[in-house]
């Protein structure tokens, strides 16, 4: 069974609005929770990535909030620009695991 | 200039031929995956290997094979006995301590008709 869900599916945002992804996981032994950015025909890229002992992280206009008694973490990408038209992954694994836990993927288009 | 390389970007085959699909890195990582995306869809991951010459199975294993037999290096053979071989292939490598990111190569998009 999927062990990190992520939605919504697609989000249409205007430029300069805000795209916010969520995820939601099961497995409380999960303590690393990275986002992955991948534009077609591309390779994922690491966009942000956040652990268990803080609430929220930081980096240009890509944020994640992270709510661990909820279980769950999002992703909000504020003043959304055209290039940030891309799928967006979430993903969570644990400590010394090898594997990553993905998300479905969010497809993500700022509209001009 | 460190990184995944995958190689090569596009290949096509026909129905019955075995294929094999490269995966290169100079980032002295220790581990190292194999990932079928499918149109639409996320990461699924296919065989990984922790060290050299041992590897497991993913999740979608079966039609596929590896081998690890340099560390930097983990090539993907997509078999005839896969049913839906045409999809995007994406390698990646992870540094050995504790938890921490996966990084991934370009890709190669495999077509077979």
């Amino acid at each position: 069974q999927q062990q990190v869900k992520q939605s919504p599916q697609s989000l249409i945002v205007q430029k300069g609005g805000i795209s916010i992804i969520n995820c939601a996981y099961e497995n409380t032994a999960f303590d690393y929770f990275p986002w992955y950015q991948q534009f077609p025909g591309k390779g994922p890229a690491l966009l942000i990535a956040i652990r268990p002992d803080v609430s929220e992280k930081k980096e240009g206009r890509f944020t994640i909030s992270f709510n661990k008694s909820a279980k769950q973490f999002s992703l909000h990408i504020m003043d959304s620009q055209p290039g940030d038209s891309a799928t967006y992954f979430c993903a969570a694994s644990r400590d010394h695991d090898y594997k990553l836990s993905f998300g479905a993927g969010t497809t993500v288009t700022v509209r001009a | 200039d460190g990184g995944i390389t995958q190689s090569p970007k596009y290949l096509f085959r026909k129905e019955g031929q075995n294929v094999t699909l490269s995966c290169e890195q100079n980032l002295n990582h220790d581990a190292m995956y194999w990932y079928r995306q499918d149109p639409g869809q996320g990461l699924r991951l296919i065989y990984y290997s922790q060290i050299v010459n041992d590897f497991q199975k993913g999740d979608i294993a079966e039609g596929y094979s590896v081998s690890r037999e340099k560390k930097e290096s983990f090539p993907l053979t997509v078999t005839s006995a896969q049913k839906n071989p045409t999809a995007f292939y994406l390698c990646a490598s992870k540094a050995p301590t504790g938890t921490g990111p996966q990084y991934f190569g370009p890709g190669t998009r495999l077509t077979v008709t």
